[in-house]
This record gives structure tokens, sequence and C-alpha cells, in this order.
């Protein structure tokens, strides 16, 4: 399937450094959703990447594409308390009829100590 | 504010007991999904709408259900609740394909 993967799984960093997430996946995609998940609570939509873009920034966000290794990265800069959470990438797949679906991975958890 | 809701927040069944979770939204889009979302796992794309049309993922157990009666409205029905079914419940809406999906806060739901 073309469910993507995260990595690391699990992230523990001091509040002011940077954290990096990776996202891979199997086939080729037409966009790519980023989306951060506090504990117990519903999925907040942070950037979507469309394949022919390369870079996209939002606030301290920052995403990459790179659609030949079939992998994006999520960068959050002078990271907080406040970015702790689960953080998700969404691949759709544009070979299934339906491209209503999207495809989350297993996540990576944050943890910024203060 | 709220653009995408969730009733309840959280719901205890007892096990075999039909229960609802219904979701309504004031964004006006065309698409409604479901996911189910156990503990440290990835959501689950159970089924969705786009408008009337329904699209259920093929391991979706038959014990899942869903009714869109209009466009702001959209219920999941478990017909008899397992244990295994104790999950987060998320509803979410896109204004049409393969655009952002709007997740509303979840039903987390206990089965006794």
């Amino acid at each position: 399937s073309q469910q993507g993967e995260e990595d690391p799984q699990a992230l523990s960093i001091q509040e002011g450094e940077n954290a990096t997430m990776n996202c891979s996946y199997k086939t080729s995609i037409n966009n790519l959703q980023w989306y951060r998940q506090n504990s117990g609570r519903g999925l907040v939509h942070l950037i979507l990447i469309r394949s022919n873009e390369r870079e996209k920034h939002s606030g301290r966000l920052r995403v990459t594409l790179d659609t030949s290794k079939k992998s994006s990265s999520l960068l959050i800069t002078a990271s907080r308390a406040a970015d702790t959470a689960s953080y998700f990438c969404a691949t759709d797949d544009p070979l299934q009829y339906n491209f209503n679906k999207f495809y989350f991975g297993s996540g990576t958890k944050l943890n910024v100590k203060p | 504010d709220a653009m995408v809701i969730q009733n309840p927040r959280y719901q205890v069944t007892q096990f075999g007991k039909p229960v609802t979770l219904s979701c309504s939204q004031t964004l006006n889009h065309n698409v409604m999904y479901w996911y189910q979302q156990k503990s440290s796992q990835a959501p689950k794309l159970l089924f969705h709408y786009y408008d009337k049309d329904f699209n259920n993922e093929a391991d979706t157990p038959d014990n899942f259900q869903s009714r869109r009666p209009n466009t702001s409205f959209c219920f999941l029905d478990i017909r008899s609740p397992g244990l295994g079914d104790a999950a987060m419940y998320l509803c979410a809406t896109s204004l049409s394909v393969q655009e952002t999906q709007y997740f509303g806060p979840g039903t987390r739901l206990l089965v006794l």
C-alpha cells in the first residue's frame, strides 16, 4: 500500500533546537501533507506540498519533497514546548481509482523539553 | 468558530450494543471522511462520502456503517461493538479531491 513511514518514531529535543522528521512513501504522488496531532485530539493540517514543488515554508515550518527518492522532510526551527505532539505525513495515490483517499504514516512523536 | 464538530467527545458503550457517532461541518465541504485511530497508530480510513457517493474501504468490517443525510452531517454506526473497536474515531472534511483535510476533535470510544 501507499502508507508512508515516518522516521524517527520518537524524537526528544530541548526547547530552541531544530527538529527534523522524515517521511518516505512507495508510489508516485500528486501531493503530500503534514499534520500535527496533540495528545488525544484531532489532527491539524500544517502544510500541503504538491509533486511539482520542492520546498514550502510556513512560519517556523519548512517542508521539502524529493520525488526521486520518494521522501519528504519536515523541519521545525527554534522549537517550543508547545510543539510537543505527534506529526504525520499523508500521501495520496494517483494510481488508485479513487482520488479522494489519503494514506497516513505511523507518525513521529516529538517531545520538546522546556 | 468550530468547523468540524464531533459528538460526543467520549462515548462508553457495552459489548454488542449499537452506538452512533456524529459529525457535522460548517465548511460546506463535499467530502467527509471517517477514520479509526488506535493508540500510537496512524489514522486508518474507514470510508468516505463525496457528496452522496459512498466509498467503503475494502478492509472496513461490515460492523461499521455510515450515513450522510445532508451536506453538513455524517454518522458512523457501529452495529455490534467489540472490544477491539475501542479507539479514537476521527471525522474529517475536504472541499474536493486531494485537498487539505480538516479534522474534528475526535470521539474516543470505550467498549466495556
